[in-house]
């Protein structure tokens, strides 16, 4: 059971937009900054929004992301299909003083 | 370009001990928050330590603690986590990753390196 809460898979349609949920607590996400990640499939993980919102360099500005209170949200404009991956949040616990992650989300691109 | 290098992991007995290292490259080292992450076979990532620059502040997963100990040497530009008393859930590909700011923006990973654990 995982401290963040993500939906384990959602699918879209080619040139759509989805989002996926990211749903924590006061000491994870309404108190510390949220992180999405990307994993390809047997790759390792790739930092994809930081800071709640912020597009590190040479990420596609088809990718962003938004928080409010203790859920955010990664949002997928002009789905592609090498978007399919999983798709982690993640953001520090001040009362466990640690990184937590959410279980991860299987995007298809139908 | 910047690199990081797992090494270590392979084949131990439940009970047994491993010392994984990873080596980096193009960035400076001693200026950066540095963490381990682990993933299960076909499961989810999991956080298991990180280091402050000058290593004197540590945090653990729970799950690890008294177990792990995370470390690192800034004059070789490595880091390290050596792991005691391994269990069959501490099986997993094991990634290093630099901390953009102690928290969890891990913004460059290494391969990773597997970590299997026998009864």
């Amino acid at each position: 059971q995982s401290v963040l809460t993500q939906p384990p898979s959602v699918s879209e349609a080619p040139r759509q937009r989805v989002t996926i949920s990211c749903s924590g607590s006061s000491s994870n996400i309404g108190n510390s900054a949220v992180n999405w990640y990307q994993q390809l499939p047997g790759r390792a993980p790739k930092l994809l929004i930081y800071y709640d919102d912020l597009l590190p360099s040479g990420v596609s500005d088809r990718f962003s992301g938004s928080k409010s209170g203790t859920s955010a949200s990664l949002a997928i404009s002009g789905l592609q299909s090498e978007d399919e991956a999983d798709y982690y949040c993640a953001a520090w616990d001040v009362r466990l003083n640690a990184v937590v992650f959410g279980g991860g989300t299987k995007l298809t691109v139908l | 370009e910047v690199q990081l290098v797992e090494s270590g992991g392979g084949l131990v007995q439940r009970g047994g001990s491993l010392r994984l290292s990873c080596a980096t490259s193009g960035f400076t080292f001693s200026s950066y928050w540095m963490s381990w992450v682990r993933q299960a076979p076909g499961k989810g990532l999991e956080w298991v330590a990180n280091i402050k620059q000058d290593g004197g502040e540590k945090s653990y997963v729970d799950s690890v603690k008294g177990r792990f100990t995370i470390s690192r040497d800034n004059a070789k530009n490595s880091l390290y986590l050596q792991m005691n008393s391994l269990r069959a859930e501490d099986a997993a590909v094991y990634f290093c990753a630099r901390d953009l700011g102690g928290s969890s923006a891990f913004d460059c990973w290494g391969q990773g390196t597997l970590v299997t654990v026998s009864s």
